[in-house]
């Protein structure tokens, strides 16, 4: 069975330009997660998906961060504009439900130069 | 507030020599703790789930345990493949799970 697939894996782009990532979950995993992760430090949630419902939005920089989980399968989180600090692991991980384990993707490495 | 403290920060054993990585934790209505590894460049890969106090679980050398405040990762006698970034995680009544920032584990052959 497949896994959390993300894509792209790396992407390098320069301040102010936009930037998109894409997440395609296990099939039948209903909630779907977006984390952001610093070098040495832990995830961070940024928002968390219940079907094509964004239930947990508060973390998310909603200046500049946008996500959408049309259909409630894919999902795609965008960054428009990009600043230095955003540099950092985008994760997306999904789970049956909001009770279970949740399943990680190996994550899109942005660099914001 | 949700709160995730895992200690050590870093810990370097010898091959065979076993030892216990801390998760001290404080969530509202606690639904799961989670252990994870995550090797360099990699996302977290499920361990654990351990939902109430004194729940116990294995996989290989690994065991993991949990009271009301913290849960201990138990490796015995580890291989140096078992060096990686551990990751313990708290879902609270919020449905979210929250992150300490790991132990990152060496075992030198």
């Amino acid at each position: 069975e497949a896994g959390v697939v993300q894509s792209p894996r790396y992407k390098i782009i320069e301040k102010k330009q936009p930037v998109a990532f894409w997440c395609n979950p296990i099939s039948g995993h209903n909630t779907l997660y977006w984390y952001l992760q610093n070098l040495g430090q832990g995830p961070e949630l940024l928002i968390r998906y219940e079907n094509e419902e964004a239930v947990d939005d508060s973390q998310l920089p909603k200046d500049r961060f946008s996500a959408e989980r049309l259909k409630g399968v894919d999902s795609t989180l965008k960054i428009q504009p990009a600043e230095l600090g955003d540099s950092a692991v985008y994760l997306c991980a999904s789970s049956f439900n909001p009770n279970t384990e949740a399943f990680f993707g190996q994550g899109t490495r942005l660099t914001v130069v | 507030e949700d709160q995730v403290t895992q200690s050590p920060e870093a810990l370097r054993l010898q091959e065979g020599e076993s030892s216990s990585l801390n998760c001290s934790y404080t969530v509202s209505g606690l639904r799961g703790l989670f252990w994870y590894r995550q090797d360099p460049g990699k996302g977290p890969e499920f361990l654990f789930t351990l939902y109430s106090a004194g729940e116990e679980k294995e996989k290989e050398r690994l065991k993991a345990t949990l009271t009301k405040k913290e849960s201990f990762l138990h490796i015995t006698a580890p291989k140096p493949e078992d060096s990686a970034t551990y990751l313990c995680a708290v879902r609270g009544g919020a449905n979210n799970l929250f992150f300490g920032t790991g132990t990152r584990l060496t075992v030198i052959p």
